[in-house]
């Protein structure tokens, strides 16, 4: 029940695309679903994070879908460049949950 | 610039060796946490605390051990009890734990000698 399902593993999208990464979870105790980024070598940062009494937020060319009766979220990349070539994470946690779930990434290669 | 400082960058560790990494935050965050990254397999928590001198076992606890003296630092120490500690270790803070972002780290790499 604390699991945070994320597809796919990876993914390949041409310059100018849409690319899209979808994740589960099954805790209707969370309240806190954010997306971070990793580049090598790097640590993740937190790009786009969505509270469930919301269905989409979106900003610049990101937007996170939250559909909460399937207990799933997703993230877009409009307009997507080779610099938005890393792996993406999805987490969910809850206030007073003390732990974040992670979801084991996608590695988004966008060719030029 | 506030943010969360691990070093050194890279490590090695002989056969029968503790290590200790080191994480050092100026975001005045309570709440600190170690993960451990392998390919294709995520975050794994190994630690975490929620204020000083407190400190909880995460998922993959064993062969770790940690210390929470100051709210600023959250050294981790892989002893030789960790069979297997080649791996990209990651440094976390939050403002509170759990129910917001996490700041992180740019990791620590750590390999067998």
């Amino acid at each position: 029940q604390q699991q945070v399902k994320q597809s796919p593993q990876s993914l390949i999208v041409q310059k100018g695309g849409i690319s899209i990464i979808n994740c589960a979870y099954e805790n209707t105790a969370f309240d806190y679903f954010p997306w971070y980024q990793q580049f090598p070598g790097k640590g993740p940062a937190l790009l786009i994070a969505i509270r469930p009494d919301v269905s989409e937020k979106k900003e610049g060319r990101f937007t996170i879908s939250f559909n909460k009766s399937a207990k799933q979220f997703s993230l877009h990349i409009m307009d997507s460049q080779p610099g938005d070539s890393a792996t993406y994470f999805c987490a969910a946690c809850y206030t007073g949950g003390f732990k974040t779930i992670f979801g084991a990434g996608t590695r988004l290669f966008v060719k030029a | 610039d506030g943010g969360i400082t691990q070093s050194p960058k890279y490590l090695f560790r002989k056969e029968g060796q503790n290590v200790t990494l080191s994480c050092e935050q100026n975001l005045n965050h309570d709440a600190m946490y170690w993960y451990r990254q392998d390919p294709g397999q995520g975050l794994r928590l190994i630690y975490y605390s929620q204020i000083v001198n407190d400190f909880q076992k995460g998922d993959i606890a064993e062969g770790y051990s940690v210390s929470r003296e100051k709210k600023e630092s959250f050294p981790l120490t892989v002893t030789s009890a960790q069979k297997n500690p080649t791996a990209f270790y990651l440094c976390a803070s939050s403002m509170v734990a759990g129910g917001g972002p996490q700041h992180f780290g740019d990791g620590t790499r750590l390999s067998i000698l």
